[in-house]
């Protein structure tokens, strides 16, 4: 099965909301990855966040991360239009050579 | 600029006929990848290399093989297409020899009928 499953499946917000999306896992990590992919494109990577650490800002995103309830939530703040992708995260596996990916949550954000 | 291409970007083929996608990346990164992404199933490993000549199997090879004899390319050979490959697939790389932030290539839509 997936590692890393991602909550809400899809979300549909206002511009200016904040949009949270969630993420588990069963095993023990090294890391944590959040990715974003617009419609058909090429993913782009948005945060990493290690085993030892907490919580994690890069702008208008906020990552937290709960070893002991293996899930992470990232937090995107005053949404905007072009927020509008599929964002999913990534777990590191296999001794830190393998990314295994969940199935993502589809946000939209609505002018 | 800093990139990963892949070519073909779109490919319809038949069941059977051999094809090679090819991915280059020129940021000299050690580790590089393969992922297929199908819809509902997120994005699967279908090989990994953390260095020339040094290639592993992901989470579902079966049915592709990966060379890597240049640090810069690490092309995905089916050598037998089966119509279960029909997918959207992407190359990535990363510097080191782990999974820290990873490029990703735009993608290269297969179709085999």
């Amino acid at each position: 099965s997936q590692q890393g499953e991602e909550d809400p499946q899809a979300l549909s917000i206002q511009e200016g909301e904040n949009a949270t999306m969630n993420c588990s896992y069963k095993t023990s990590i090294n890391n944590l990855q959040w990715y974003r992919q617009n419609s058909g494109r090429g993913l782009v990577h948005l945060i990493l966040i290690r085993s030892n650490e907490r919580e994690k800002h890069s702008g208008r995103l906020r990552v937290t991360l709960d070893t002991s309830k293996k899930s992470s939530s990232l937090l995107i703040t005053a949404s905007r239009a072009a927020d509008t992708a599929s964002y999913f995260c990534a777990k590191e596996t296999g001794g830190g050579n393998k990314l295994t990916f969940g199935t993502g949550t589809q946000l939209k954000v609505e002018l | 600029e800093a990139q990963v291409t892949q070519n073909p970007r779109y490919l319809i083929t038949v069941t059977g006929k051999k094809l090679t996608v090819t991915c280059s990346q020129n940021m000299n990164h050690e580790y590089m990848s393969w992922y297929r992404q199908d819809p509902g199933l997120g994005l699967r490993q279908i090989y990994y290399s953390m260095n020339v000549e040094v290639t592993d199997k992901g989470d579902v090879p079966e049915g592709y093989k990966v060379s890597r004899k240049e640090k810069r390319n690490f092309p995905l050979i089916l050598e037998s297409p089966s119509p279960n490959q029909t997918s959207l697939y992407f190359c990535a790389s990363s510097t080191g020899t782990s999974v820290y932030e990873q490029y990703f290539g735009p993608g290269t839509r297969l179709t085999v009928t």
